[in-house]
């Protein structure tokens, strides 16, 4: 079953604006985390930050956020002052049942 | 900090080989799971342990087994290896607790002729 959609397979910003990158989950359990993970050109997995469903404000660690709305069912991905070197793919993910499921990515590019 | 380390970074394999994929992970967590990434599908999920002794099938299990008999230990085995089996592999682990964070392995880069 899927239970993380990203919907843009990819994505441009100029250098210094902010992007927002989407992701919608399906679960019905009500205690569920969230996750966003970077995956730069050299194929390592880096850990971005965690929103917790029962979380009153959004994540926030440094120029990431999580614009989370829990009753539309999404946790964007917004990165601020984005540099060149945020380009990358990025993945959403959730914790549910023991297992964590994946989206597809988001190639996020920043342009100079 | 060692962390999670995957062995090995590289391996082709011929049709019909078997080899085992190595996961070691030194922070004592309970959860540790494989995952394997194509282009286009993001990581799917293999197989997976919530504890030493203890194992699970993921989205994607046919073709790999798995056993846990430490901690620390979790690896990936391929019986009868098949070209379909080519992808990037990684091992995580994390405390197992809905708001914990995986940490990822560097990956196993495998292809199968």
């Amino acid at each position: 079953a899927q239970k993380i959609t990203q919907t843009q397979p990819g994505m441009f910003v100029q250098e210094k604006e902010a992007v927002t990158l989407d992701c919608t989950y399906d679960t019905s359990d009500p205690s569920y985390g969230l996750f966003w993970y970077k995956q730069p050109s050299s194929g390592e997995m880096i850990f971005l930050i965690y929103q917790g469903s029962y979380d009153q404000q959004n994540a926030t660690e440094g120029r990431y956020s999580l614009n989370f709305q829990k009753a539309r069912k999404s946790a964007n991905l917004v990165i601020s002052a984005s540099q060149l070197g945020d380009s990358a793919m990025y993945f959403c993910a959730t914790y549910n049942g023991n297992q964590f499921y994946f989206g597809t990515g988001t190639s996020l590019t920043v342009i100079p | 900090n060692a962390g999670v380390t995957q062995t090995p970074k590289f391996q082709v394999l011929k049709t019909g080989q078997s080899m085992t994929l190595q996961c070691a992970q030194d922070m004592n967590h309970e959860y540790m799971s494989w995952y394997r990434q194509d282009p286009g599908m993001g990581l799917r999920l293999i197989h997976y342990s919530v504890g030493a002794g203890i194992t699970d099938q993921g989205e994607v299990p046919n073709g790999y087994n798995v056993s846990r008999s430490t901690t620390e230990d979790f690896p990936l085995r391929l019986l009868s290896a098949a070209p379909s089996q080519t992808s990037v592999y990684f091992c995580a682990s994390s405390l197992g607790q809905s708001f914990e964070p995986q940490h990822f392995g560097d990956g196993t880069r495998l292809s199968i002729l």
